[in-house]
Formats: structure tokens, sequence, C-alpha cells
């Protein structure tokens, strides 16, 4: 069946080590998203790819790196500076890619990461 | 900029009841899609319904449906015939047509439902 996996579901991490996330899509997908969830906050956009070898910085980018070297694969990687890691990840896709491509809105997402620094 | 205002943290209902979430919203544009999506205790989010801004029609989809006030900048979604597995979070969003930037999501409101 197609959908997101990521990896791994839990992950602890000590202070100043970096951490990568693993996002991967079997839906053909242009687009992909981080998202980081905090209690009473919502969702809020660490970075976003619409193509390959492309990405965007979202609101709250700082102390997150992303790279996008296939189209299925879109991993997050947590560096040391960070300040507030300790989080859970929400990795998302949708067709929507560059203009032309169709927009349909609808975000499909992975069950997430939670990671915990200790 | 664009923001989305969730403001009943919790809410609760009886099975078989109806509950309506309440969602406000700002933006400037005036092309843009809302959503509501349903984030249960497995945390996998979903989508629950979409609402075009340029449609009229109150967007429904089974037992949900939308109440959709264009000029009040509200978009409550209001579940019929509640079920236990309705329990969940449920976060309101606002996407801009065309934007390459993606949705911009509520704080959230925790569904429980008693049975």
């Amino acid at each position: 069946d197609g959908g997101i996996t990521q990896s791994p579901k839990y992950l602890f991490r000590k202070e100043g080590q970096n951490v990568t996330l693993s996002c991967e899509q079997n839906l053909n997908h242009d687009a992909m998203y981080w998202y980081r969830q905090d209690p009473g906050q919502g969702l809020r956009l660490i970075y976003y790819s619409q193509i390959v070898n492309d990405f965007q910085k979202g609101d709250i980018a700082e102390g997150y790196s992303v790279s996008r070297e296939k189209k299925e694969s879109f991993p997050l990687t947590v560096t040391s500076a960070q300040k507030n890691p300790t989080a859970f990840y929400l990795c998302a896709s949708n067709k929507k890619g560059l203009a032309g491509s169709i927009t349909t809105g609808e975000l499909f997402f992975g069950e997430g990461s939670r990671l915990t620094v200790l | 900029a664009q923001t989305v205002t969730q403001s009943q943290p919790e809410m609760s209902v009886q099975e078989a009841e109806t509950v309506t979430l309440s969602c406000t919203y700002d933006t400037s544009e005036s092309d843009y899609y809302l959503f509501w999506y349903k984030q249960p205790p497995s945390r996998q989010m979903i989508l629950v319904i979409r609402q075009e801004a340029y449609k009229q029609q109150n967007a429904t989809e089974n037992r949900f449906s939308v109440n959709f006030q264009k000029a009040a900048k509200s978009f409550s979604l209001k579940i019929s015939d509640s079920q236990l597995g309705d329990a969940a979070m449920y976060f309101c969003a606002l996407e801009r047509t065309g934007s390459a930037r993606q949705l911009t999501f509520g704080s959230g409101t925790q569904l429980t439902v008693l049975p």
C-alpha cells in the first residue's frame, strides 16, 4: 500500500549530538514537508521541498537541515544547534509541486517520530 | 501573515450526540482552502474535510460538516452522531491557493467522546 514511512518511531539523543529522522514516501508525490508538534502549539513547518534537489525553510528552520536527493526521500537532521529539540516530528507529502502541477491541498502524513533529548 | 485560532483546547461529547468545534482564521487572501484534520491516539494525522473559500456551499462528509462563514472568517466543524472512534485531537488548517508554503495549523482541540 502507498504511504509515508517515518523512522525511527522513538529516538533518544544526548545533548550535542546530531540525529537524522527518515521519511520515505511511495505515493509519487512531488512535495514533502517536515512539521514539528509541541503540546498546545499545533504543527509548525520546519522545511519543505517541492522538487528534487530543492527545498525551502519554513517557520522554524533554525537548528535543522534537510536534503532531497530522491523524490521518495526527505530526511531531517536535528543538529546540536537546535535549542529545544525534544518534540514530535511529522513528515507529510502532497501532490503539489511547482507551477503547472495539480494542487489538491490534502497532506498525507507519516506516523511521526518522537525525539527526546536526555 | 496567516493565523488560525482554535479557542477550545478540550471538548467532550456524549456518544450519539452532536458537537461543534470552533475555528477562526485571518488571511489577506481571497482564495484559499480550509481543512479539518484529525489526529487519533495513534498520532497519524488524517484529513476529515476540506472547504474551498470560493464555494458558498458548506462541505459535508458523512457525519462531518462545516459551517463556513467567509466574512466572519469562521470555519467550525460539526460532528453528528458522535462515535467513540471520533475521539482525537482535531486541527483546523488554512492554505493559500497556489502558495508555495504549506498549511498554517491551529493549536488543536482535544475531543473526548463519553460512552
